[in-house]
């Protein structure tokens, strides 16, 4: 089965343009999530869907940052305008139903570099 | 406090070694646990979960202790491809969102 998939790999770009990461969960699983990964600060949640609807998005830094989810099989996450501070690794991860014993699966990331 | 704290190491190592992490959380209502292995640039994976009564996966045990709040994973004698980061994820009843600790870092040397 393939796993959640995440694109782009790599971004590079340049302070103040537009950043769009796509996700795609695993069939199946109902629960989505956006995580932001940086040496300083560890893995931090950005947001959190359950049947496609956003449950929490506390952890979104700010309006620069907002996020969808269209559809089970398919999320966004955008970033405008992007600022060097933006850097980081950005993971997605999917999750079958919201029991508590349902364990995270992670995409490969997006390493997001603005200068 | 923050809700999930590890020690970040670098826990240094030889080969066949033991050694043991530990992670602590602050809610009480905490209720499901796992630890999970990063390796350098890539992403988390789940390494195994944590049972209340304790669990065993090979040369990895992990445990929970609810009344200090915390958990901790063993590795029995530790192999080079030991080396990874280990980070440890709590979920809270009812808001059913995992929280991840900083993650321990663990060298395995020959």
């Amino acid at each position: 089965d393939a796993g959640v998939i995440q694109s782009p790999r790599h971004e590079v770009t340049e302070m103040g343009q537009e950043v769009t990461l796509r996700c795609k969960p695993i069939s199946g699983h109902n629960s989505l999530f956006w995580y932001r990964q940086t040496m300083m600060r560890g893995l931090e949640l950005l947001i959190y869907f359950n049947n496609n609807v956003p449950i929490d998005d506390s952890g979104m830094p700010e309006d620069r940052f907002s996020a969808k989810m269209p559809n089970a099989s398919f999320s966004t996450l955008k970033i405008q305008p992007s600022e060097p501070r933006d850097s980081a690794v950005y993971f997605c991860a999917s999750t079958l139903g919201t029991g508590s014993n349902s364990p995270l699966h992670f995409g490969n990331g997006t390493r997001l570099t603005v200068t | 406090r923050k809700e999930v704290e590890q020690d970040p190491g670098p826990f240094n190592v030889p080969e066949g070694a033991t050694v043991a992490f530990n992670c602590t959380y602050s809610n009480s209502a905490s209720q499901s646990f796992f630890w999970y292995r990063q390796d350098c640039r890539k992403e988390p994976k789940l390494l195994m979960s944590v049972y209340s009564s304790g669990n065993e996966d090979g040369r990895f045990t992990a445990q929970l202790n609810r009344a200090s709040q915390y958990i901790s994973l063993l590795i029995r004698d530790s192999k080079l491809s030991d080396s990874a980061t280990y980070l440890c994820v709590v979920i809270t009843g009812g808001s059913y969102i995992p929280t991840f600790g900083r993650g321990t870092s663990l060298i395995v040397h020959p």
